[in-house]
């Protein structure tokens, strides 16, 4: 496997419902970002966990971080429709060279049925 | 303040032709970095670059790719003699400061189609 693999790859859920996604990745990181892509659009930032953080908030947004298990989830709460979209883990190596660059999952899409 | 620019949206070029892909940072911002999409797939870093450096071009394919930051406009990736596995979407990302230490913002994408 590769770094920063989410799973699951596809996730269809009911509006109100909670949605959670998991990201795995294989070597130290500084911080680990979660993205999301509407289809055919770029991606927009959703949130940042440093390697020091256990647990992020923002809005409906929950993201954990577990360092020793090199993993990550996210939570959405209360989905909506148009949280329908493609979502990804992206990590920064450590060092000199690999922490120029994020390294992205293949990414999870979620379907929110309205 | 405009977010990160790339133009064109869409573009088709026939194979041997060559690409040009443009990205504008956000102003202020002087680390770029280059990303491309296949379809079904997360993105995949090729190059980063600070105003008239490269600083990290470990994923850009060895022939026919290159990549620009001059002082002055746009960053550039050029892909020459384009061939049908370039179809890609191409994404550009500006940040403030280096790498993953703070949020990247990314444009949004230049759909290569070769024909």
């Amino acid at each position: 496997s590769q770094q920063g693999e989410e799973d699951p790859q596809a996730l269809s859920i009911q509006e109100g419902e909670n949605a959670t996604m998991n990201c795995s990745y294989k070597t130290s990181i500084n911080n680990l970002q979660w993205y999301r892509q509407n289809s055919g659009r770029g991606l927009v930032h959703l949130i940042l966990i440093r390697s020091n953080e256990r647990e992020k908030h923002s809005g409906r947004l929950r993201v954990t971080l577990d360092t020793s298990k090199k993993s990550s989830s996210l939570l959405i709460t209360a989905s909506r429709a148009a949280d329908t979209a493609s979502y990804f883990c992206a990590t920064d190596g450590v060092g000199e060279t690999s922490g120029s660059r994020l390294t992205f999952g293949e990414g999870t899409q979620l379907t929110v049925n309205p | 303040n405009a977010g990160v620019m790339q133009n064109p949206r869409h573009l088709v070029r026939r194979r041997g032709q060559e690409a040009r892909l443009r990205c504008s940072p956000m102003k202020g911002h002087s680390h770029v970095y280059w990303y491309r999409q296949l379809p079904e797939e997360g993105l995949k870093f090729m190059v980063y670059l600070q105003k008239e450096n490269i600083i990290d071009e470990s994923g850009m394919p060895k022939e026919r790719f290159s990549a620009e930051f001059p002082k002055e406009g746009p960053s550039i990736l050029r892909i020459q003699q384009v061939v049908r596995g370039d179809s890609a979407a191409y994404f550009c990302a500006s940040s403030p400061l280096r790498g993953g230490n703070t949020e990247a913002f990314f444009g949004q994408g230049t759909r290569l189609t070769v024909v």
